[in-house]
């Protein structure tokens, strides 16, 4: 069963904690993002991968790291230092991440809520 | 600005019936535009990419159509089936610095299906 998962489904995290949502594709993908959707907006990319052990900043990195040490997983991890943190975030992969007319795929979601 | 405009922002129809939705852009370099289909609490899942050479894409009882010139598509849902109820998200790519895709995603139109 190829695709995408995101794990959890549900997060529930108290101000000032670090947390950390995981994202596995079994797709062979090179390229990975991390996006984030609030009501009313369009998806706004946090960070993207290319590549195994290479990473971007997307337009809203601030507040977030990630890391890509293996090809089929590209963690994101939520700081104290993101200032709104409460959002639905989904991850996508795509064979590659040049221009090369890419489909992305993407995972089920996390919606992350801080108490 | 690079922006995607949606309208409307949620529109009610009854199964069976047709409906469009619209979709105005001002990305530059446009590169290719992609409808995706969102359920409650899912992540997106394509439906269409059109280039810039392509008028009309079906899939299904879907058919989108581009027209470049005036930088609008829209997308034409025919029979309406319960199912259908979703959000529909439009996203036009663009060469991004680096030569890599990138892509703006419209906030989406909410259709809902009742019987």
């Amino acid at each position: 069963d190829g695709g995408i998962t995101q794990s959890p489904k549900y997060l529930f995290r108290k101000e000032g904690q670090n947390v950390t949502l995981s994202c596995e594709q079994n797709l062979n993908h090179d390229a990975m993002y991390w996006y984030r959707q609030d009501p009313g907006q369009g998806l706004r990319l946090i960070y993207y991968s290319q590549i195994v052990n290479d990473f971007q900043k997307g337009d809203i990195a601030e507040g977030y790291s990630v890391s890509r040490e293996k090809k089929e997983s590209f963690p994101l991890t939520v700081t104290s230092a993101q200032k709104n943190p409460t959002a639905f975030y989904l991850c996508a992969s795509s064979i590659d991440g040049g221009f090369s007319y890419n489909e992305q795929f993407f995972g089920p979601g996390t919606r992350l809520t801080v108490l | 600005k690079n922006q995607v405009e949606q309208s409307p922002q949620s529109l009610i129809i009854l199964e069976g019936k047709n409906c469009t939705l619209q979709c105005n852009y001002t990305v530059s370099p446009f590169s290719n535009l992609r409808w995706y289909k969102q359920d409650t609490g899912r992540g997106p899942v394509s439906l269409t990419i059109m280039t810039f050479s392509e008028n009309t894409k079906s899939n299904g009882r879907y058919t989108a159509t581009l027209d470049a010139d005036t930088k609008q598509s829209s997308l034409h849902i025919t029979a309406s089936q319960l199912s259908d109820s979703a959000s529909y998200i439009c996203v036009v790519s663009r060469v991004g610095l680096y030569g890599n895709e990138k892509l703006t995603f419209g906030t989406g139109t909410r259709l809902t299906i009742i019987p």
